[in-house]
């Protein structure tokens, strides 16, 4: 059974750091993109950051772009997320999801964790 | 970035209604566009795929289409399960975004 399991989350002040961590089971994890989506308190789906399986062409949304960093460690089966120069808008439940890749538009979310609550506040 | 602009925002229905959902692309993304039903403290469940392809094991009253930049999520005879928010998304690019959600709540 596929298993994505955040943790790291709790409070930062702002300006500060953190570091989430998504632990994946039941897969191949070295062979799939990984994803980390965020959802703000009474907001909607925001997708932040993704990694390509060996590490490299990590992509950002504008709104993280410079502050935060995306990473894989294969041998650990594990996602993270370094966030830096933390804002209170940044306040909210993350998720680490799979992506499934193929060919002919076949691209999408099949795996999602449970999600992180991240808040941002002094 | 591709923005992705979802109408209405909200609705209500009752059981057993027809419901469309509708969402446009800002530039072409072909047919590189997937439907997900959030409901609160769950993660997102996949509907449809690629535009129009049904996920296996969701119900066939799902019915997704596609017209140039304009894609649609079609739910027939709307069961209670269904209350809840409806995301489109675009794959096209290489950052992937989200429209802003439709929240399908109960007449």
């Amino acid at each position: 059974e596929v298993q994505l399991v955040e943790s790291g989350g709790g409070l930062a002040q702002p300006g500060g750091s953190l570091r989430l961590s998504c632990a994946g089971s039941g897969f191949i994890f070295s062979s799939y993109y990984m994803s980390w989506v965020r959802q703000a308190p009474g907001k909607g789906l925001e997708w932040v950051a993704n990694i390509r399986q060996d590490g490299g062409g990590a992509n950002y949304a504008d709104s993280v772009q410079g502050r935060f960093t995306v990473s894989r460690d294969n041998a650990k089966n594990s996602l993270f997320l370094q966030m830096n120069s933390l804002r209170a808008e940044d306040t909210a439940f993350y998720y680490c999801a799979r992506e499934f890749r193929s060919g002919y538009s076949v691209n999408y979310f099949d795996y999602w964790g449970q999600g992180a609550l991240v808040t941002v506040s002094s | 970035d591709i923005r992705m602009t979802q109408s209405p925002s909200s609705l209500s229905a009752y059981v057993g209604d027809r419901v469309t959902i509708t969402c446009r692309a800002s530039q072409t993304i072909s047919n590189y566009l997937n439907w997900y039903r959030h409901k609160p403290g769950k993660a997102p469940k996949l509907l449809i795929y690629a535009a129009s392809s049904l996920q296996s094991g969701v119900p066939s009253r799902f019915s997704g289409s596609r017209s140039g930049t304009d894609f649609t999520l079609t739910i027939s005879n709307l069961q209670p399960e269904d209350f809840a928010t409806y995301y489109c998304q675009q794959t096209y690019s290489a950052k992937w975004t989200f429209g802003q959600g439709t929240k399908v709540e109960i007449k």
